[in-house]
């Protein structure tokens, strides 16, 4: 069975200061990763995904992934942080054998941005 | 836009109660999920569903079940509600694609925010 660890609870970063959020997965064969947002009292917002191909993925709202596999990685990444970007954010890994498309999150990194 | 939509933001039920939670999706997703979010633990999968009347359980099945009647909507059902129910919980939906591989991201509602006193 997979599972992901993002070994980050808590982060606190300065407005403008670039953002790096750690995800390591477990998992036998090739995965399908996926980070979300969710900022408070909302539901989960995609931000990206990795399939297949190139490892680094582009995503919304200027965050960007990069797909490691000999660290059994998929680190998130902003250059510029936003105050608009404080919310928690979750890995998200899927099995490429699963016929339903079951996910298994991470616990989530909560970033705080300050001024 | 994919837009799924629960019945309610936010809920308080008495202990024994049984309780509905209602997700609908407009996007004729065939997978739909429930999950429940608490501090520290992130998402956890109580029970999925991938074709009407067709229902799995996840991780954490005991004291819920759930139901689909109708491809667009998934229900989950607390059949007789404790204390240690309270939580967010998350409806989620997807697609599958062309070769029929369940390998598409889930859409989320907005959660509601059960309370159970």
């Amino acid at each position: 069975a997979q599972s992901v660890t993002q070994p980050d609870i808590h982060i606190t970063v300065s407005e403008g200061a670039s953002l790096e959020l750690r995800c390591n997965y477990s998992y036998g064969a090739t995965p399908y990763l996926f980070w979300y947002v969710q900022s408070p009292g909302q539901g989960l917002q995609l931000l990206l995904k990795y399939f297949s191909g190139d490892t680094l993925v582009q995503g919304i709202k200027g965050f960007e992934a990069e797909f490691k596999r000999s660290q059994s990685s998929f680190n998130l990444r902003k250059p510029s942080v936003h105050w608009s970007d404080a919310a928690e954010y979750f890995c998200a890994v899927g099995a490429t054998t699963d016929s339903w498309g079951k996910l298994q999150f991470g616990a989530g990194t909560q970033v705080v941005v300050t001024p | 836009d994919v837009k799924v939509t629960q019945s309610s933001r936010y809920l308080v039920k008495r202990t024994g109660e049984k309780v509905f939670l209602e997700c609908v999706q407009d996007m004729d997703h065939e997978n739909m999920f429930w999950y429940r979010q608490d501090p520290g633990l992130g998402l956890r999968l109580i029970y999925f569903s991938y074709d009407v009347k067709m229902k799995e359980k996840g991780d954490i099945p005991e004291g819920y079940s759930v139901s689909r009647e109708k491809k667009e909507r998934f229900s989950l059902i607390l059949e007789s509600a404790s204390t240690n129910q309270t939580s967010m919980y998350l409806c989620a939906s997807s697609s599958r694609d062309l070769n029929g591989y369940s390998n598409q991201p889930q859409h989320f509602g907005d959660g509601t925010r059960l309370s159970i006193l």
